[in-house]
């Protein structure tokens, strides 16, 4: 069984400023993905980023990245330069290698100010 | 690639009524999945088809609750003598492959509010 456990209810960023979503997770699979996802206020789940366990650099896409620290079991979203459309729940989750199905952490939600 | 389509958005039902959900999954995805996820929550697994097969369902998932997708196209989710704990958006997800690189992609969820 995965257990992804994400700490910070709730942070509050200023635009442009770069804000980090900590995730930690448990699972005695040796091969697993990490998934972010970005959940508006409107309900969709849009999915933003992958790591795989055995990916040997950090995963990239657009301005968001993975601090991916295997050793520690944690898998931190960093979101850079912050836009206003950026206000939103983000959940950590992650699959093993032979399940199908997510496990997802309880969510933080990103406030960004003016 | 049209996404993943649920219908209806909103339900509210009165407590002992039946009612039915469908998601229409990214045409060339083999697998579909349901979530369930309350208030405040991240979203819990309750099944997962690949094609026509239903693989998987979660304890989350009584008797109560039956999934169908006939054909491997659209999947139907149907929950019986609905309770008040019921009250949630069921969320669907479809993916391509069997890669484990590959994302879940959701739709907008059908919010259900039992009275």
């Amino acid at each position: 069984a995965q257990k992804i456990t994400q700490t910070q209810p709730g942070m509050f960023v200023q635009e442009k400023e770069a804000v980090t979503l900590d995730c930690t997770y448990d699972t005695s699979d040796p091969s697993y993905g990490l998934f972010w996802y970005k959940q508006p206020s409107s309900g969709e789940m849009i999915f933003l980023i992958y790591q795989g366990s055995y990916d040997q650099q950090n995963a990239t896409e657009g301005r968001y990245s993975l601090n991916f620290q295997k050793a520690r079991k944690s898998a931190n979203l960093v979101i850079s330069a912050s836009q206003l459309g950026d206000s939103a729940m983000y959940f950590c989750a992650m699959r093993g290698i032979d399940d199908y199905k997510l496990s997802f952490g309880a969510g933080t939600t990103v406030t960004v100010r003016a | 690639d049209t996404g993943v389509s649920q219908d209806p958005r909103h339900k509210i039902t009165k407590r002992g009524q039946n009612v039915t959900f469908r998601c229409d999954p990214i045409s060339e995805h083999n697998r579909l999945y349901w979530y369930r996820q309350t208030l405040g929550q991240g979203p819990e697994f309750l099944t997962y088809f690949q094609n026509e097969a239903q693989l998987e369902k979660s304890r989350l998932l009584s008797d109560r609750f039956s999934a169908e997708r006939p054909k491997g196209s659209f999947s139907t989710l149907e929950i019986q003598r609905t309770e008040q704990g019921d009250s949630a958006m069921y969320l669907c997800a479809s993916s391509a492959g069997t890669a484990g690189n590959q994302p879940q992609h959701f739709g907008d969820g059908t919010r259900l509010s039992i009275l």
